[in-house]
């Protein structure tokens, strides 16, 4: 079946470093790709997704592109903060028939240090 | 304007209790969806409802059990609580059809002694 496989965490980095958390998916047919940001005690918001090969979601400074010939989907942002101190999923959702079941990866513990 | 919300945010009971969770969300959705996420943060799907309809049921136990008086609420009631339902439950809702992003509500951490 549909799944994703994202690095394990925890990653720690110092403000201002460059950020990369690596995503691969297995899917059948052309799913839709997301990231959701969980910050402590909250719920998951939507970070950013992609649709279609070749697509780049992007959003507060964080990218993606949606990759089929390498089935990846791997997060990037150029300069994190404190604020970006988070837990980051992957997903993937397939077309219609799938009856909406979005996969998510295991999740990837940022932590972000001043 | 809160999109999707749950109650309460914390639960504490004891074993062998019937305990329940409210959701409810105001974006039109057609579809509700129910997560357990567990200490290390892996969420698991339990259920959706399309429009009164469950479609998906994983394998959890029975004493779970998703209610939805109408398409903006879908409610989870517990029986007979145990020490492994501990973890927070998130509810969510999507449009319905594929490759829609679903949108989560704040959670419910229960705790069960």
């Amino acid at each position: 079946g549909d799944s994703v496989t994202q690095m394990e965490g925890p990653v720690t980095l110092s403000e201002e470093a460059f950020l990369t958390i690596n995503c691969t998916y297995t899917a059948t047919g052309y799913p839709s790709l997301f990231w959701y940001v969980q910050y402590p005690g909250e719920g998951l918001q939507l970070l950013l997704k992609a649709t279609k090969a070749d697509d780049k979601g992007s959003n507060k400074g964080f990218e993606a592109t949606y990759r089929k010939e390498t089935t990846s989907f791997h997060l990037e942002k150029g300069s994190v903060q404190v604020s970006d101190s988070a837990v980051y999923f992957c997903a993937l959702s397939g077309p219609a028939g799938n009856n909406n079941d979005m996969r998510f990866g295991a999740g990837t513990r940022l932590t972000v240090k001043p | 304007d809160t999109a999707v919300s749950q109650t309460p945010k914390y639960l504490v009971t004891q074993m062998g209790n019937d305990k329940s969770i409210k959701c409810e969300q105001n974006l039109g959705h057609d579809t509700m969806y129910w997560y357990k996420q567990d200490s290390k943060k892996f969420l698991k799907i339990m259920f959706s409802y399309n429009n009164k309809e469950l479609i998906i049921n994983e394998t959890v136990p029975n004493r779970f059990s998703p209610k939805s008086p109408d398409k903006a609420h879908l409610n989870l009631h517990i029986n007979s609580l145990e020490l492994g339902d501990s973890a927070v439950y998130f509810c969510a809702s999507s449009r319905t059809g594929g490759r829609n992003e679903q949108y989560f509500g704040p959670g419910t951490r229960l705790t069960v002694t």
